[in-house]
């Protein structure tokens, strides 16, 4: 198994245009979510999914849209590309998303916005 | 917003116990407290949770106080590996899982 794949591991935007962050997972798993992790901080929560169709907002949506079509997939889209989006972005899924499980991340996007 | 505290670094030394506190004093019943790990920017990684009782596996113990108000990580013998940000957290689903700025533990040689 590969576990949980980011796409791509670095990015560089200029402020305006728009990107899609890929995640998907290969473990059938029903919870998905983003984080973000801006320098000397620790994560928080964009925007999360419990199931294929289900989307919810998390701490920090603003500026960012989800969709979650298929189980394996959790693609996050940033519309229009801000310098305060700099930031690293993780993609996390659990077979358990309300009761309590185990969280398994992928290995980041790093994204600037110039 | 992270409900927990933990101290912002720490220091041990190779081969020695490692432990790591965190306050959770506002902690509800139905919620479990977990323990992440960041080795440099990787992705975080799972270590241990547990609701009341100790837990120990294979990476680590937890010890959480008859309150519940506080728990301590044990790394019993740590190596330079386990060097890394350690974030504890206290919830009861993955929507409110929330992340503070965690304790970064040097592992000395």
């Amino acid at each position: 198994n590969a576990g949980v794949t980011q796409t791509p591991k670095f990015q560089v935007l200029k402020t305006g245009q728009s990107m899609t962050l890929q995640c998907a997972q290969d473990m059938n798993h029903e919870y998905m979510s983003w984080y973000r992790q801006d320098p000397g901080m620790g994560l928080r929560l964009i925007h999360y999914s419990v199931g294929a169709g289900i989307t919810d907002q998390g701490e920090v949506p603003n500026g960012y849209n989800v969709s979650r079509s298929t189980t394996e997939d959790f693609p996050l889209r940033l519309l229009s590309a801000a310098p305060s989006q700099t930031s690293v972005y993780f993609c996390a899924s659990s077979s358990s998303g309300g009761l309590i499980g185990e969280l398994f991340f992928g290995e980041g996007s790093r994204l600037t916005v110039l | 917003d992270a409900k927990t505290t933990q101290p912002p670094s720490m220091d041990c030394a190779e081969g020695r116990a490692a432990n790591l506190p965190c306050n959770h004093s506002t902690i509800s019943g139905n919620e479990y407290v977990y323990w992440y790990r960041q080795i440099h920017s990787q992705g975080p990684q799972y270590i241990i949770h547990g609701l009341k009782n100790n837990e120990t596996n294979e990476m680590a113990s937890l010890i959480i106080t008859e309150d519940r108000k506080s728990s301590t990580l044990i790394l019993p013998h740590a190596t330079l590996r386990d060097t890394a940000v350690y974030y504890c957290i206290v919830a009861n689903n993955f929507n409110k899982f929330y992340f503070g700025s965690g304790t970064k533990l040097n592992v000395k040689p």
